[in-house]
Parts: structure tokens; sequence; C-alpha cells
């Protein structure tokens, strides 16, 4: 079965200061893509990332970066320097690559940028 | 990316009655999807739901709860039947295209 775990539910930083999120996946899929969405206070979900399971380079975009390891089942998401707009709470998901294209999310973690 | 929109943004109901939330995409898309996010929760998926065919429930929604009309290829609409406390959620459709699913803004739903 498919399975995402975010274990962090909150992280409280302070503004400039580097974090990272966590996220473990579970799946049997040897072809499989993981995403990272934000949910700022609005509500509204968007999307940051996908990865496919053949592409373990690490990417980056301006502040945000990822790494991606298949040897840990993990797909970690790193923002360096935080900002206060950075607080929201951050969804890892797992989609098998074809089928039913459903997704699995984690249970979010929280993070909060204090000023 | 796909830009997507729903009606309505929120509204508060009375237990036992009846709530249809729309979506509506700007492009043509094949799969759209609706979820469920209770307070404080993840999202789980209600049904998918494709143009043409009856949708498809995840285990723990049926159709006479949630039942889903998908009439095109850029609308669906999503009614919680017979209401309870237990239904206050939002709920968010989405769509898969390009890089992924795009998620509309939700349609935050408060049952007394």
């Amino acid at each position: 079965a498919q399975k995402v775990t975010q274990a962090q539910t909150e992280i409280s930083v302070v503004e400039k200061e580097d974090v990272t999120l966590d996220c473990v996946y579970e799946t049997r899929d040897t072809t499989y893509y993981l995403f990272w969405y934000k949910q700022p206070p609005s509500g509204e979900l968007v999307f940051l990332i996908r990865r496919n399971s053949f592409d373990e380079q690490n990417e980056i975009s301006g502040r945000y970066s990822w790494n991606f390891q298949k040897s840990t089942s993990s797909f970690n998401f790193t923002i360096t320097a935080s900002q206060v707009v950075d607080s929201a709470v951050y969804f890892c998901a797992l989609s098998e690559a074809s089928g039913t294209y459903k997704y699995i999310f984690g249970t979010g973690t929280r993070l909060k940028v204090l000023a | 990316s796909a830009v997507i929109s729903q009606k309505p943004s929120r509204d508060i109901c009375q237990r036992g009655t009846s709530l249809t939330i729309q979506c509506q995409v700007d492009s043509q898309v094949t799969m759209m999807f609706w979820y469920r996010q209770q307070p404080g929760q993840s999202l789980t998926l209600i049904a998918t739901a494709n143009q043409g065919s009856e949708a498809t429930y995840e285990s723990g929604f049926v159709i006479d709860k949630f039942p889903i009309s998908r009439p095109n290829l850029t609308f669906s609409t999503l009614t919680v039947s017979n209401m309870s406390p237990e239904d206050s959620s939002i709920y968010l459709c989405s769509v898969e295209a390009d890089w992924g699913q795009y998620f509309g803004p939700g349609t935050r739903l408060t049952v007394t």
C-alpha cells in the first residue's frame, strides 16, 4: 500500500533561518511521482514541484530546494533564509505513474516563520 | 497550468440540507477530482470524475451522499447531501494537467 509520512506536525523558525521539511514515502511501484504543495492560510493549494522516480537529481528554485533519495524513500524540502510569507502548511504527496492518478497526501507540516 | 474556480467559496448550512459545489476549469481536462479536507487534517480523495462516465468513489464515500456530475470537459459539481456537522470541511476540486494536479481555491462548508 502507498503511504506518505510527514513526521513533523509543526515547526517554528525565526525569519532568515533555514528549515527542512521531511517526507518519507512507501510504495511498491517502480514508477511513481512525488509532489510538494503549499497551503497558505487562505486555503488554496499551491503546486510547488513534481519529481518522478527515475530522476534523483536535487532541484533548486530560488530559496526552495528538494532532496530526493530513493535509498531512504525520502523527498525532503528545504527553505533557505525563510520569510514570514513562507508560513503555511506544506503537504507531500505520492502518485502512481499510470492508471488512476490518485494522490496520497501526507498529513502536512505547519511551518510558522516568526519575524 | 490550469485555472480553477469554485462556487461558493464558503457557506453555512443547516443540518439535513444539501449543498452543490461547482468547479469550473479554464481548459478542457479529462480527469477531475474531488477532495475533502476536514479541519486541521490532510486531503482525502472523495471521487474521480471523468466526462461521460460515472464517478469513481473511494472507500468510505458513496454516491448517495456525494453525487457528482461531469457534464463536459470543463465543469463538474459535487453535492453534499443530507448534511451533518461532520461534513464541515473544505471541499476542493482538482484537475490533472501538465506537471501535476492543480487545485481550486476550495469551498469552506460549515454545517450547524
